[in-house]
């Protein structure tokens, strides 16, 4: 059973471009936690979904940021006209539902220039 | 205001040693849960627990032991003759909600096992 898959693990973007970021759940977890590690802010709760359906996106800013997580494929976190205080490793995590263990992907780093 | 307090920015021990990372919170509610992270230094994030405000046993994991105390707001984990490999930045996380979402994190405590 492959572990959460994130990519990519590093994405360079320009002022003003747009930043897809991809989430792959573990095999039968429904539920994707988004989690942003700003430098000097340490780690934030974004978004939270279930397939389908955003539950809680009370972390995530209201401008620029989008999550989904559609019936196929995997989860995706995008941010629309990126600057550089976007800069900051993005996590997601998953959950199977019927267990309280939390298991992260390898984060993706983004790079606003 | 939900906070999360972790007093200790860095700690170091050598290894073998035990080591206590300390975690106060605060909160309004009744009903809550704390949880603990480790980020290694190659930077992933690994859940390690969640307890909920009810359970006030302690939690032992192998070298890993949790200690929640509701009367003081603390719950400290512990490393048992600590190794290399538990070199990492450790985070407590409070959420007052049964899900994973409305957690707020401490700032983190790096420790530093040197062998």
């Amino acid at each position: 059973n492959a572990g959460v898959m994130q990519n990519p693990r590093h994405l360079v973007r320009r002022r003003g471009q747009e930043a897809r970021l991809r989430c792959s759940p573990m095999k039968g977890h429904s539920h994707v936690y988004w989690y942003r590690q700003l430098p000097e802010e340490g780690l934030k709760f974004m978004v939270y979904l279930q397939k389908e359906n955003i539950i809680d996106e009370s972390g995530m800013p209201k401008e620029r940021f989008s999550a989904e997580f559609p019936k196929e494929g995997p989860s995706i976190l995008r941010i629309q006209q990126v600057v550089r205080g976007d800069s900051a490793a993005y996590f997601c995590a998953t959950l199977s539902g019927y267990t309280d263990t939390q298991y992260f992907g390898p984060g993706t780093r983004l790079t606003v220039l | 205001a939900q906070k999360v307090t972790q007093a200790q920015t860095e700690i170091s021990v050598v290894e073998k040693e035990d080591v206590t990372l300390d975690c106060v919170y605060e909160t309004r509610d009744t009903t809550y849960y704390l949880f603990w992270y480790k980020q290694p230094p190659s930077g992933e994030l690994v859940f390690l627990i969640r307890r909920n405000s009810f359970d006030e046993q302690n939690e032992i994991s192998g070298r890993y032991s949790w200690n929640f105390q509701k009367s003081t707001s603390s719950f400290n984990f512990t490393i048992t003759a600590s190794q290399v490999v538990d070199s990492a930045v450790y985070f407590c996380a409070l959420s007052e909600d049964t899900s994973y979402d409305k957690v707020i994190f401490g700032p983190g405590t790096s420790l530093s096992v040197i062998p």
